[in-house]
């Protein structure tokens, strides 16, 4: 059974930085594509990033370039996001999602709650 | 940017009926990569349609996926109960992916 979990929620202060992880189980972490996906409360989704099997091709929307690293380690099965310069308009569930095309699975998410 | 609209906003039907969801694309869909999710309060996402009509894994089969280019239909032939909650439709042929807005799906 495939299973994604999310960890290292919480809340920050504008201009904070924090970093969500995602350990995933069930299937060969190494073999897929791996990505992030948020939802700002009451809101709809939007797609942040996406990291390729190896880790070397990155893709992200605009709206965080420069600010949010994808990342993962293939030996521990684990996912990570790294959140710099974090603004209010980054408050949101973020789900760690398998695919890159579309989202076969989903983690239950990760609460990222950015305010003074 | 693909951007994607879905109508209606909110669709209120009886256990039964049927529903049609629409998804339309600001331009073409390139080979109708187009997905549906279904998401309940509380929940994450749940996949049902990929390829604009291939059902995921244990998708029952009263959800049905068509269109090509910019159009895209959602259907729930027989409403049930447990169908209550909001769709979303989102476009991966192109960069950045994109999702709908969504449809919420009330039971009379």
């Amino acid at each position: 059974e495939v299973q994604l979990v999310e960890s290292g929620g919480g809340l920050v202060q504008p201009g904070g930085s924090l970093r969500i992880s995602c350990a995933a189980s069930g299937f060969i972490f190494s073999n897929y594509w791996m990505s992030w996906v948020r939802q700002a409360p009451g809101k709809g989704l939007e797609w942040v990033a996406s990291i390729e099997k190896g880790g070397y091709e990155k893709n992200y929307v605009d709206s965080v370039k420069g600010r949010f690293t994808i990342s993962r380690d293939n030996a521990q099965s684990s996912l990570s996001l790294q959140m710099n310069s974090l603004r209010v308009d980054d408050t949101a569930i973020y789900y760690c999602a398998y695919g890159v095309w579309f989202f076969n699975y989903w983690g239950q998410g990760a609460l990222v709650t950015v305010s003074s | 940017e693909i951007v994607l609209t879905q109508s209606p906003g909110t669709l209120s039907l009886s256990p039964g009926e049927r529903a049609s969801l629409s998804c339309r694309a600001s331009q073409s869909v390139t080979s109708s990569n187009l997905a549906w999710y279904q998401q309940k309060p509380g929940q994450a996402p749940r996949l049902l349609i990929y390829g604009a009509s291939t059902r995921a894994t244990g998708i029952p089969d009263r959800f049905s996926g068509s269109g090509s280019g910019t159009d895209f239909t959602l259907t729930i032939s027989r409403l049930e109960p447990e169908d209550c909650a909001v769709y979303y439709c989102q476009q991966y042929g192109s960069l950045p992916r994109t999702f709908g807005q969504g449809t919420k799906v009330e039971i009379k």
